[in-house]
């Protein structure tokens, strides 16, 4: 079955920690994999999209990687601003795809 | 700067309604999305529209339906409005070549009683 996970479901950092999310994908034939960010009371914000294993995009403090089963988004010397739920998308079918739960992320001052 | 606009941020409705949230963008995309979130679910597509009067099933099409009679109008319907329709609704949209870079309106938060 074609599925999304992120891992950890919650991360709670101190300002300046820094650490990575985890998006690991099972569908066959990726064609792009994308990350939003979604803050509370508002809809997601489009950040990266990744298209080949091998491949970074990089965004202030966040980078992120794709493998052929996952992707890492690494956020380095965090801020509170950063705080935010991340999301992972994949390409599922032409205009379609599979969203994963999300990674809530706390950055503590 | 872009901008989706959904007509409600909240709504409460009683169950056996008919449901109507709007959603407006004014980037003048050729497509537009309605899906719902709920905790621990990733985003789940109801339906999408590729172009006026044009629409596509989704994963969750069944209670619903949408209609698009001008470009930057996207309506999602709930014939009969259920509890289990109680989420959170977010309208997107995107153009043709950045299907995957969807711009997201803020989304109204729908509880059926």
């Amino acid at each position: 079955e074609d599925q999304v996970t992120q891992s950890p479901e919650a991360l709670r950092l101190q300002e300046g920690e820094s650490s990575s999310l985890n998006c690991s994908y099972t569908v066959s034939g990726l064609r792009g994999l994308f990350w939003y960010r979604q803050d509370p009371g508002k809809g997601p914000e489009f950040l990266f999209t990744l298209y080949s294993a091998g491949e970074e995009k990089e965004k202030e403090r966040l980078k992120a990687t794709l493998t052929k089963k996952e992707s890492f988004l690494h956020i380095t010397a965090p801020k509170p601003e950063d705080s935010a739920t991340y999301l992972c998308a994949v390409d599922y079918l032409a205009s379609q795809l599979i969203w994963g739960a999300g990674t809530k992320l706390i950055i503590k001052p | 700067d872009v901008k989706v606009t959904q007509s409600s941020r909240y709504l409460v409705k009683r169950t056996g309604e008919k449901v109507f949230l709007e959603c407006v963008q004014d980037m003048d995309h050729e497509n537009m999305f309605w899906y719902r979130q709920d905790p621990g679910l990733g985003l789940r597509l109801i339906y999408f529209s590729y172009d006026v009067k044009m629409k596509e099933k989704g994963d969750i099409p069944e209670g619903y339906s949408v209609s698009r009679e001008k470009k930057e109008r996207f309506s999602l319907i709930l014939e009969s409005a259920s509890t289990n329709q109680t989420s959170m609704y977010l309208c997107a949209s995107s153009t043709t070549g950045g299907v995957y870079e969807q711009y997201f309106g803020p989304g109204t938060r729908l509880t059926v009683t």
